[in-house]
């Protein structure tokens, strides 16, 4: 059984405070993603990375970086945590010339 | 660049067909997709569009024609259970680009 697999479920974390969000896929998969999902928004993509190292910037990258170490696992990092930040984040992956992205279960993240 | 457009919200009856249309504006892609999302739960892929015409996939299809830049989810035989969000998205380069989703609600 695939799976894509985001280390919390729930986080409450301070205004400041530098905040990882890890996200492991066992497929093998090239592509890693990491999208934030907000009411009436849709799911919109913060970074992406198509092999280890590698990263590209999605449609809202400000306030946020990633890291692409191992090709099984794709980290976002929030620098300087902002109560605007409040927000489900969705991890997905793919492999290159597959059509379905496998999602983890998100992070609810609330910045207070 | 891209955008896609769906209706934000969609209301159907138990047993009926409802059709959820997703229009966009892109300079190529690979195909169209679309992905089911229950409340708390992560987006799960129904079906694929890597073609015009349609694919059927049981009690759903998905319809897509490039020409027109549009594509359409349907559901037949609706059932409380598919009340959920409703995400069309294109692959392009790699990268997954979602529209901002369908909410459809389905009366008894």
């Amino acid at each position: 059984d695939v799976k894509v697999t985001q280390s919390s479920r729930y986080l409450v974390k301070r205004t400041g405070e530098k905040v990882f969000l890890e996200c492991v896929q066992d497929m093998d998969h090239e592509n890693m993603f990491w999208y934030r999902q907000d009411p009436g928004l849709g799911l919109r993509l913060i970074y992406f990375s198509y092999d280890v190292k590698m990263k590209e910037k999605g449609d809202i990258p400000e306030g946020y970086s990633v890291s692409r170490e191992k090709k099984e696992r794709f980290s976002l990092i929030l620098e300087s945590a902002s109560t605007n930040q409040t927000s489900m984040y969705l991890c997905a992956s793919t492999s290159t010339g597959d059509t379905e992205a496998f999602f983890g279960q998100g992070t609810r993240l609330t910045v207070v | 660049g891209q955008s896609l457009e769906q209706p934000s919200e969609v209301t159907a009856v138990e047993g009926a067909i409802v059709q959820i249309n997703c229009t966009y504006q892109t300079s190529g892609f690979y195909g169209l997709s679309w992905y089911q999302q229950h409340d708390g739960g992560a987006p799960t892929f129904l079906s694929y569009n890597g073609l015009d015409g349609l694919e059927e996939t049981g009690r759903f299809s998905s319809f897509l024609s490039r020409s027109d830049s549009y594509g359409y989810l349907l559901l037949q035989e609706l059932q409380m259970k598919d009340s959920a969000s409703y995400f069309c998205d294109l692959n392009r380069d790699d990268k997954i680009i979602f529209g901002k989703g369908t909410r459809l609600h389905i009366l008894p």
